[in-house]
């Protein structure tokens, strides 16, 4: 089945951890897309990336990076640096062209302890 | 700066009645203006979308309503039942190969649907 996968659904991290986040894509997509889920706030856009070995900073990048070393993957890393980590992380990817339908993974939940 | 504009943050409506989510943007541009359709814990998915050329579009229940020159469209779930109780984003996109190429999402409406 085609399909965009985050791994893992639930993630638990200590405080001063990195840890990144997964997300494969077989749909054959350009662009990739992260994003961060607050309650109220919507989706606010970290990263994304339009084509392989590019990408750029979203609204929120402060804290996080990400790699595009082959088009079906973009890992999204959390580090030490960002203050509030916890909360409900979604990639997306899109085909390509402006009026595509962006397809979204089923989400991963970060918990700092 | 919140490129798109959405309200109410939260509805509630009988079984039966209207649906009614609101969101306005500022930037021309923007030429896609898709809904996604959220359960909890579960990724958003496309809903519905239109493009600036037409003023309405229907599918089965949901209808989009777009209004160019006050740049603002509606989602409305007619019908409305509790299987549509979800958190729903409106969104605009603009050429892709510009910055304006990404989704701008609004905040979220989370509809009740009472049966």
């Amino acid at each position: 089945d085609g399909g965009i996968t985050q791994s893992p659904k639930y993630l638990f991290r200590k405080e001063g951890q990195n840890v990144t986040l997964s997300c494969e894509q077989n749909l054959n997509h350009d662009a990739m897309y992260w994003y961060r889920q607050d309650p109220g706030q919507g989706l606010r856009l970290i990263y994304y990336s339009q084509i392989v070995n590019d990408f750029q900073k979203g609204d929120i990048a402060e804290g996080y990076s990400v790699s595009r070393e082959k088009k079906e993957s973009f890992p999204l890393t959390v580090t030490s640096a960002q203050k509030n980590p916890t909360a409900f992380y979604l990639c997306a990817s899109q085909k390509g062209g402006g009026n595509t339908e962006a397809f979204f993974g089923q989400g991963t939940r970060l918990t700092v302890v | 700066q919140q490129q798109v504009k959405q309200s109410p943050q939260s509805l509630i409506v009988q079984k039966g009645g209207i649906s009614i989510i609101n969101c306005a943007y500022e930037n021309t541009a923007f030429d896609y203006f898709p809904w996604y359709q959220q359960f909890p814990g579960k990724g958003p998915a496309l809903l519905i979308a239109i493009r600036p050329d037409v003023s309405e579009k229907k599918e089965g229940r949901f209808t989009i309503s777009f209004n160019k020159s006050a740049k603002q469209f509606s989602l409305h779930i007619m019908d409305s039942q509790p299987g549509d109780s979800a958190t729903y984003f409106c969104a605009a996109r603009g050429d892709r190969g510009s910055t304006l190429g990404r989704l701008y999402f609004g905040r979220g409406t989370q509809l009740t649907v009472w049966p």
